[in-house]
């Protein structure tokens, strides 16, 4: 069974810090990740994809994967309480309908 | 909006009734994909078309469930004889196949079932 895990939350911030959240998953030939934000009663939006080792930076979110150790990341700098949300990590299953695996989901609390 | 709409966005029935979803996808997008949310859980894949033709079903979807892309442009899900176990915001996602380069899903604004 491929797994993504993310770790337990909620997870509650005050406005203007660092929120750090992670996710590990289990197919090791995975090669696409993705970070979803979802608003309470909405779909998932898409907010960074990341295919190669290292950061990725867009904005206030960076996202950071290590494919040695399984582990993504999405980093919210100087977070607002607009980011309120859960977040969803997912991971692209290789070959054939290449359907998303997601985790659990992180709910982040800014507070302001 | 991601351009994937879905209707109905509610709907409310009644156990043991049958119903219908329906998704557009973005119009250039061949594959099309249905997935499942329970309160607290993230989406579960339930289903794939690659154009009109359904390439995948996850174990989730029992017999009572029956999806259709008929000419490759939008999908309809039905499931018949609904329980209360079926209640989740069903969600739709769309992407390009290869070679336009993403693997990104777009996901529409769902369908919330609740059955009684």
């Amino acid at each position: 069974q491929k797994e993504v895990e993310q770790n337990s939350g909620p997870l509650s911030v005050p406005e203007g810090a660092i929120a750090s959240l992670n996710c590990t998953y289990s197919d090791r030939v995975s090669q696409s990740f993705f970070w979803y934000r979802q608003y309470s009663g909405k779909s998932p939006e898409l907010i960074m994809s990341i295919y190669s080792n290292g950061d990725k930076e867009d904005g206030r979110f960076t996202a950071q994967l290590n494919k040695a150790s399984q582990y993504v990341s999405l980093l919210i700098r100087d977070s607002q309480p607009s980011d309120s949300a859960t977040y969803l990590c997912a991971v692209n299953t290789q070959g054939g309908s290449e359907k998303l695996v997601f985790g659990k989901g992180m709910k982040l609390t800014v507070n302001p | 909006d991601t351009g994937v709409s879905q209707d109905p966005r509610h709907k409310i029935t009644k156990r043991g009734q049958n119903v219908t979803f329906r998704c557009d996808p973005i119009s250039e997008h061949n594959r099309l994909y249905w997935y499942r949310q329970t309160l607290g859980q993230g989406p579960e894949f339930l289903t794939y078309f690659q154009n009109e033709a359904q390439l995948e079903k996850s174990r989730l979807l029992s017999d009572r469930f029956s999806a259709e892309r008929p000419k490759g442009s939008f999908s309809t899900l039905e499931i018949q004889r609904t329980e209360q176990g079926d209640s989740a915001m069903y969600l739709c996602a769309s992407r390009p196949d290869y070679p336009s380069g993403t693997d990104t899903q777009y996901f529409g604004p769902g369908t919330r079932l609740t059955v009684l």
